[in-house]
């Protein structure tokens, strides 16, 4: 069955780096863009990133653009966030999610999604 | 904080219609954007409800429907059940902010 499983989270000083993996199975991980999307602490959902199919194209929230960066291994069915210079508000549970719709932003919806991976961000 | 808003709550009796709005603007819900709907219990991963603006995916039932009009997104849920106290989310991109962008969420709760 299509699965995704998020690992790589845990606690981390303020400042420090961090990389998140989300191993996808069950698809042609390589025919669908990808998306990273997290929920901080009694927030709502909030989009991170968005990479292509071919790892080609990104986009980035403006809370992360210049710290986080979105890649993916297509041999390795896996996809990947960077995160650097990490600050207390980063501090959320991250999701991955399948881009079921054009891949394109505009058409995208997301489709299934990880259980996601704690990120403590804490001194 | 975000540029798609939604009531925070909602509430019915089992059996009875509820409906959440989504105010967004021209540059999301006002294009030819994709609207979608987001289920999600806490602790769990979230789930496609609604996408491309009224579509449901196999597997959700027709108790869920989704609308769209100018610059605000619809979803009603019919007959409403225990197992839809959950928050629900609409989502849209956003050509302005070159993102996509969240609605501030929905806690449904079945009296």
């Amino acid at each position: 069955q299509v699965q995704l499983v998020e690992s790589g989270g845990g606690v981390v000083q303020p400042g420090r780096s961090l990389r998140l993996s989300c191993a996808a199975s069950g698809f042609m991980f390589s025919n669908y863009a990808m998306h990273w999307v997290r929920q901080a602490p009694g927030k709502g959902l909030e989009w991170v990133a968005l990479v292509s199919y071919a790892g080609t194209n990104e986009y980035y929230a403006d809370s992360v653009k210049g710290r986080f960066t979105i890649s993916r291994d297509n041999s390795k069915n896996t996809l990947y966030l960077q995160m650097n210079s990490l600050r207390a508000e980063d501090t959320a549970v991250y999701f991955c999610a399948r881009d079921l719709g054009y891949g394109s932003g505009t058409y995208s919806w997301f489709d299934p999604w990880g259980q996601g991976t704690l990120v403590t961000v804490s001194s | 904080q975000s540029v798609l808003t939604q009531p925070p709550s909602a509430s019915g009796t089992p059996g009875q219609r509820v409906t959440i709005s989504c105010s967004g603007g021209s540059s999301n819900i006002g294009r030819s954007n994709s609207v979608n709907w987001y289920q999600h219990l806490p602790g769990t991963a979230p789930k496609l409800l609604i996408y491309s603006n009224n579509q449901r995916p196999s597997g959700v039932p027709d108790r869920f429907s989704g609308s769209k009009s100018g610059t605000s997104a619809s979803l009603a849920i019919s007959g409403l059940q225990s197992e839809d106290e959950a928050d629900y989310y609409c989502a849209a991109w956003d050509d302005s902010l070159n993102g996509y962008v969240f609605g501030t969420g929905t806690k449904v709760t079945v009296l």
